[in-house]
């Protein structure tokens, strides 16, 4: 299964893009991108999903290099509420045969100053 | 209204005693799933099940017991056996072949 390793911490202001990197080495081939958002006592929130190039939706962009070793979730135009923990997950989700497994590790926490 | 339900949101546990976290379902989801989340962690898979009647251990399950009756319900039972409980657990659920695992609003466990 692949290890993702993301910062721990990223501090922006109201209005600032935010980007957040993810490293993924040993990304295999049946493997999809997915973040994720937790707010403090709730459960965590799908943000995007991808597989390579760039994925857009009306939250995020998810940038994802040719090699497909790293990502990168952008949030444009941060606000207060942004303020979360950002997963970055790697796992197959297809349901063939096997499980669709899924590691969250520590996520980076995202504080928005106004 | 579709989603995933959890009670009781705080469950308060004594020593020796077993107690259940409910999980409920209407999305027709065949998969659904429970994690661990202690405080500034991230979550730690207890049990999974991909079908209705089956389930598998994840990376912590020692004392914890689920169960699969049905396809909407997943219950779990943090047993005696679980010597540090408090933590904030969170149910989810996916259908096969999909792309996301929906979550719960979560329940917050404390030892009295």
């Amino acid at each position: 299964l692949a290890k993702t390793t993301q910062p721990i911490s990223m501090d922006s202001y109201e209005g600032q893009e935010v980007n957040i990197t993810c490293s993924h080495n040993n990304i295999a081939t049946n493997d999809y991108i997915t973040w994720y958002q937790q707010f403090p006592s709730q459960g965590p929130r799908f943000i995007i999903q991808g597989y390579k190039t760039k994925v857009t939706n009306e939250v995020a962009s998810l940038f994802i290099p040719a090699d497909r070793k790293s990502s990168t979730l952008s949030l444009p135009r941060v606000s207060l509420s942004d303020t979360a923990v950002y997963y970055c997950l790697v796992g197959d989700h297809m349901f063939s045969g096997g499980y669709n497994k899924l590691i969250f590790g520590a996520g980076t926490r995202l504080a928005v100053h106004p | 209204d579709g989603g995933i339900t959890q009670s009781p949101k705080y469950l308060f546990r004594k020593e020796g005693q077993n107690v259940t976290l409910s999980c409920e379902q209407n999305l027709n989801h065949d998969a659904m799933y429970w994690y661990r989340q202690d405080p500034g962690q991230g979550l730690r898979l207890i049990y999974y099940s991909q079908i209705v009647n089956d389930f598998q251990k994840g990376d912590i399950a020692e004392g914890y017991s689920v169960s699969r009756e049905k396809k909407e319900s997943f219950p779990l039972t943090v047993t005696s056996a679980q010597k540090n409980p408090t933590a904030f657990y969170l149910c989810a659920s996916k259908r096969a072949g999909g792309e996301t695992q929906y979550f719960g609003p979560g329940t917050r466990l404390l030892v009295l």
